[in-house]
């Protein structure tokens, strides 16, 4: 059972829009910075938002980030067969003093 | 280039030890915090371990205090994560990663090594 909760798998078309939902508590990403993952299979994860909403170089702004009290949200716009990843939010928990990620998502493209 | 490679995974029985090796190169090794993660089979990722740039702090998620610890050599560029009293619940890839800093209490998990499997098993 994670600490941070994330939707098992979403799925949409090609150039659709989908997002991915991050729940957790005050002790976490209500007192603290979310960031984002991919991982591709059989790949080691990306970094892909830093910040709650901030891009690093190199990441396409088909890609956003979003927080809001104890929920975050990543945003994949301009879907492609190559998005087809799964996706990890983490941030801090300052009661557990740990690094805590959600149990990923598992995006489709159909 | 900044890169991370992972080393020393294995088969190893359960109640048995392991020393992984993360060797850092294109950057400060020295400035940064360092981190380990794992993932099981077919499962997600989960943070195992961290370490402050000078070795004083260090953070471990509860289920393998006392059995895993982690240390870094600034002077080789390599941190190291060693695991004794191995379980079968150990088995996975073992990343380790940069801790990237943005601000105060700012920091993103970037980059990321390839992974050592271990694997615990009789």
């Amino acid at each position: 059972q994670s600490v941070l909760t994330q939707p098992p798998s979403v799925s949409a078309a090609p150039g659709q829009k989908v997002t991915i939902s991050c729940s957790g508590s005050s002790s976490n990403i209500g007192n603290n910075y979310v960031s984002w993952y991919q991982q591709l299979p059989g790949t080691a994860p990306k970094l892909l938002i830093y910040e709650n909403n901030k891009r690093p170089s190199g990441i396409p702004d088909r890609l956003s980030g979003s927080k809001s009290g104890t929920s975050a949200t990543l945003g994949i716009t301009g879907l492609q067969t190559g998005d087809e990843a799964a996706y990890y939010c983490v941030t801090w928990d300052d009661s557990l003093s740990a690094w805590v990620f959600g149990g990923g998502t598992k995006l489709t493209v159909l | 280039e900044v890169q991370l490679v992972e080393s020393g995974g294995g088969l190893v029985q359960p109640g048995g030890s392991l020393r992984l090796s993360c060797a850092a190169s294109g950057f400060s090794f020295s400035s940064f915090w360092m981190t380990w993660v794992r993932q099981a089979p077919e499962k997600g990722l989960e943070w195992v371990a961290n370490i402050k740039q000078d070795g004083a702090e260090k953070y471990y998620v509860d289920s393998v205090k006392g059995r895993f610890t982690i240390s870094r050599d600034n002077a080789k560029n390599s941190l190291y994560l060693q695991m004794n009293s191995l379980r079968a619940e150990d088995t996975a890839v073992y990343y380790c990663a940069r801790l990237d800093y943005y601000g105060w209490r700012n920091y993103a998990f970037d980059p990321w090594g390839q992974g050592t499997l271990v694997t615990v098993s009789s």
